[in-house]
């Protein structure tokens, strides 16, 4: 059972574009929402994470919009630039289980120059 | 090196065989994951350990995989009678919290098993 459904499965933006990509999750109990960028043959590794007590946060060109009500939060990569082309994970965990985190099944961005 | 470190990072095996899977955490971090990543999927939960326990094991899919951290640094994933549904790149992660908004999980770049 998929706790953490993620969508697109793939995305194309052109240089200076912006990338969304959206998350929905079931478990209320989920307390910690971050977002992994991975790289062919690489392993995840953090952008950016959000707690539900916030609305949104941003680092960067990265931003996360977090809607509690609907449990769905979103990423956004403002200014998308070609080193931007990844694969991103959203997850989820449990304050009692941090790090024992559920993943989406991940979008893969291409960035046109 | 600073990061995650794992090996090997290829690894062939034949249905039937065992294998051993080795990650080498950043040093002075207590806690450390094992993760399993088909291909196209996000990374599932195999274990977790906190020292040299398993504190959550819940993810371990069945009795064919076993995980150690007999001295609180380096883990072994063990998978015994490999099938072909095992083929996909296993990642290990550690951390130095285990919660809090601080924290932050660190991955190696994987071991990919292929079972033939």
């Amino acid at each position: 059972q998929q706790q953490v459904k993620q969508s697109p499965q793939s995305l194309i933006v052109q240089k200076g574009g912006i990338s969304i990509i959206n998350c929905a999750y079931e478990n209320t109990a989920f307390d910690y929402f971050p977002w992994y960028q991975q790289f062919p043959g690489k392993g995840p590794a953090l952008l950016i994470a959000i707690r539900p007590d916030v609305s949104e946060k941003k680092e960067g060109r990265f931003t996360i919009s977090f809607n509690k009500s609907a449990k769905q939060f979103s990423l956004h990569i403002m200014d998308s630039q070609p080193g931007d082309s990844a694969t991103y994970f959203c997850a989820a965990s449990r304050a009692d289980s941090w790090g024992k985190f559920q993943f989406g099944a991940g979008t893969q961005v291409v960035v046109t120059p | 090196g600073a990061g995650v470190s794992q090996t090997p990072s290829n690894k062939v095996t034949e249905k039937g065989k065992y294998v051993e899977l080795r990650c080498d955490p950043i040093s002075g971090h207590t806690a450390l994951y094992w993760y399993r990543q088909s291909l196209g999927q996000g990374p599932e939960f195999l274990i977790y350990f906190q020292g040299t326990g398993a504190a959550d094991d819940s993810g371990l899919p069945n009795d064919r995989f076993f995980a150690v951290r007999p001295e609180g640094s380096v883990s072994t994933l063990k998978i015994q009678r490999t099938e072909r549904g095992d083929s996909a790149v296993y990642l290990c992660a550690s951390s130095a919290r285990t919660g809090g908004f601080s924290g932050e999980l660190f991955f190696g770049e994987g071991s990919r098993l292929t079972v033939l």
